[in-house]
């Protein structure tokens, strides 16, 4: 089975400067995806960055972007620039290529980030 | 679109009530899911279904029913309520069209106490 590590509870950040959040995973497969959640105190877990472990490059979406490596079995991503709405708790997630049926998100347990005005 | 929608936001019940969470999509996703998040633990999955009148458990099904009687539907019953089940639920859908797996969308949660 799939396990999900983040080792970081919580972190903080000054407004405007750069964080990086780990995470690793333990999985037995080639091919899978990795994601990053946000959830806000709004409680609505969205989107912020997902990679697909057959692609090389790592995914980028406007100031967020992920370290991926594979053999490591890492996954981190990093904020640039942090903006006070990037506060809020983000989850790493693991998800299987193959098996249509099979598309259960195995989670870490999140890190906590507070951004610093 | 309105997304994943879920009712109520809140709920409270006693030791050994039943009641059903709602969750509906309209985005025509074959794929949904429930999960629960406590505090430390991340998400896990409940039960998921990969199309209409079909459903799974998933990794702590134990104290739920669903049922998935049209693509846009997916309820979650809750047989007897017991203090362990206070937690905040989320539900998921997604799709592979295409063969392509998409990101899950989540509806904004219910949270619920049961006392």
């Amino acid at each position: 089975a799939q396990t999900v590590t983040q080792s970081q509870p919580e972190m903080s950040v000054q407004e405007a400067e750069t964080v990086t959040l780990s995470c690793t995973y333990d999985t037995s497969e080639s091919d899978y995806y990795l994601f990053w959640y946000k959830q806000p105190p709004s409680r609505q877990m969205i989107l912020v960055i997902r990679q697909e472990a057959y692609k090389q490059q790592n995914a980028t979406e406007n100031r967020f972007s992920v370290n991926f490596q594979k053999a490591a079995k890492s996954f981190s991503l990093k904020i640039s620039d942090s903006q006070l709405g990037d506060a809020a708790m983000y989850f790493c997630a693991y998800r299987t290529l193959y098996n249509f049926g099979n598309e259960k998100l195995t989670f870490g347990t999140g890190t906590r980030l507070t951004i610093i005005p | 679109n309105a997304g994943v929608t879920q009712t109520p936001k809140f709920q409270v019940l006693k030791t050994g009530q039943s009641m059903t969470l709602q969750c509906a999509q309209d985005m025509n996703h074959e794929y949904m899911s429930w999960y629960r998040q406590d505090p430390g633990m991340g998400l896990r999955l409940i039960h998921y279904s990969v199309g209409a009148g079909i459903t799974d458990q998933g990794e702590v099904p134990n104290g739920y029913n669903v049922s998935r009687s049209t693509t846009e539907d997916f309820p979650l019953r809750l047989l007897s309520a017991a203090p362990s089940q206070t937690s905040v639920y989320f539900c998921a859908s997604s799709t592979r069209a295409g063969g392509i797996a998409y990101e899950q969308y989540f509806g904004p949660g219910t949270r619920l106490t049961v006392t």
